[in-house]
């Protein structure tokens, strides 16, 4: 059962343009979301973050929005740029534990 | 240097061949944790844990141990490997094990074939 699901597996956008990925989640008692960005042959490295209790964060060109009676939440990347072609992996977890539950991941490519 | 260092990076053994995969960060988190990343899967959580000596199972327990002996300390170990847990392993750790308000930071990886 897969709780946390991002259905692009990949997404291509011009240089200067947003970048819109999205994630959705089927259990309501998630309260925290993350977004981490992943680069081949590296770690995960976190990105921008957002609690239940807002509907928007943003964080100098990344912006999370989240919609919780749709479940569902979105990164925003203005402009895009080609540094920024990684694979991008939402996360979110309950109730103050440290179980986190992580999508499939969506990679970006910004093309020059 | 705040880094999360796993070993080896590579991998390749046969089946039933007890490994261990070692994981250790140099920030004082009390929060560790072990993914792997499987296509199409994305990245699954197989422990955690919130302290030494306190550990818990993730999604996908079957097959590992995990021990947290030592606060910056924590290895994962297959006692019988199998072709199917041919995967790339990632150990994370994070600041504070009460709250989950806050982001892991991530080994470089361990890429593990089973034959």
């Amino acid at each position: 059962d897969q709780q946390v699901k991002q259905n692009s597996p990949s997404l291509s956008v011009q240089e200067g343009r947003i970048s819109i990925l999205n994630c959705d989640y089927t259990n309501s008692m998630f309260d925290y979301f993350l977004w981490y960005k992943k680069y081949p042959a590296e770690g995960p490295t976190f990105l921008i973050s957002i609690s239940s209790i807002k509907d928007k964060n943003e964080d100098g060109r990344f912006t999370v929005f989240l919609n919780k009676s749709a479940k569902h939440l979105s990164l925003h990347i203005v402009p895009s740029q080609p540094g920024d072609s990684a694979v991008y992996f939402c996360a979110a977890s309950a109730g103050g534990y440290q179980k986190v539950t992580f999508g499939t991941g969506t990679k970006l490519q910004v093309i020059p | 240097e705040a880094q999360v260092t796993q070993n080896p990076r590579y991998l390749i053994t046969v089946t039933g061949k007890k490994l261990t995969v070692t994981c250790s960060q140099n920030m004082n988190h009390e929060y560790m944790s072990w993914y792997r990343q499987d296509p199409g899967l994305g990245l699954r959580q197989i422990y955690y844990s919130m302290n030494v000596e306190v550990t818990d199972k993730g999604d996908v327990p079957e097959g590992y141990k995990v021990s947290r002996k030592e606060k910056r300390n924590f290895p994962l170990i297959l006692e019988s490997p199998s072709p199917n847990q041919t995967s790339l392993y990632f150990c994370a750790s994070s600041f504070s094990s009460f709250s989950s308000y806050n982001e892991q930071f991530f080994g470089p990886g361990t890429r593990l074939t089973v034959l």
